[in-house]
């Protein structure tokens, strides 16, 4: 059964600095991996998807990161700002069905 | 576009009471899911449909029913609430399968079962 993981759960950064969010799954047959945003109250927001055969992709200040052997995927967020502040979901998609597995997020904070 | 919309946005039941959560897409997907967000327990899946008049099982379906009548419609009952099932629930969609296509969500519904 596939497992993610994302550490830490919380993460609290002055505005301005670059962060990496940390996503870990226990299998690696996966399809793709995808990086949310959920504000408080709110619903999820995609930010990126990565497909199995690439290595990383990109969206204006955040880059994401795969790496199937290792099981790791990293979300880079560059010159963070007030705005960034939400949680972080990653979710894998398996091969064999259409379900996600989601982490529980990484809530980060980024003080002006 | 709207995208993916839920109806309500808010309920509070009493235990034993039923209830549908309406989800609509519409971005013509063939897949509609239906999740459960708790604290601690991340994002869950309880029912899928890959297309309309199917449904299948997710990782938590138990007291749990769901419908695709139309494409754009996935509806999610709850027959008999339990406190259990206190929860946000969230509605996706997509195109399909390919490795390409992400999942859209909605803003979720909240349901208290007291």
């Amino acid at each position: 059964k596939q497992e993610v993981t994302q550490i830490p759960a919380a993460l609290s950064v002055p505005e301005g600095e670059n962060l990496v969010l940390n996503c870990s799954f226990t299998d690696s047959a996966i399809y793709n991996l995808q990086w949310f945003r959920q504000d408080p109250g709110k619903g999820l927001t995609s930010l990126l998807l990565i497909q199995s055969s690439q290595r990383e992709q990109t969206s204006g200040r955040l880059n994401a990161s795969l790496d199937k052997s290792s099981g790791r995927s990293t979300l880079y967020i560059a010159a963070s700002q007030p705005g960034d502040s939400a949680t972080y979901l990653c979710a894998a998609k398996e091969t064999s069905g259409s379900r996600l597995t989601f982490g529980e997020g990484t809530q980060l904070t980024v003080n002006p | 576009n709207a995208g993916v919309t839920q109806t309500p946005k808010f309920r509070v039941l009493k235990t034993g009471q039923s209830m549908t959560l309406l989800c609509a897409q519409d971005m013509n997907h063939e897949y509609m899911y239906w999740y459960r967000q708790d604290p601690g327990m991340g994002l869950r899946l309880i029912h899928y449909s890959v297309g309309e008049g199917t449904t299948a099982k997710g990782e938590v379906p138990d007291g749990y029913n769901v419908s695709r009548l139309k494409k754009q419609n996935f509806l999610l009952g709850l027959e008999s609430a339990a406190p259990s099932q206190t929860s946000v629930y969230f509605c996706a969609s997509s195109w399909g399968l390919a490795s390409s296509y992400e999942q859209y969500f909605g803003p979720g519904t909240r349901l208290t079962v007291t």
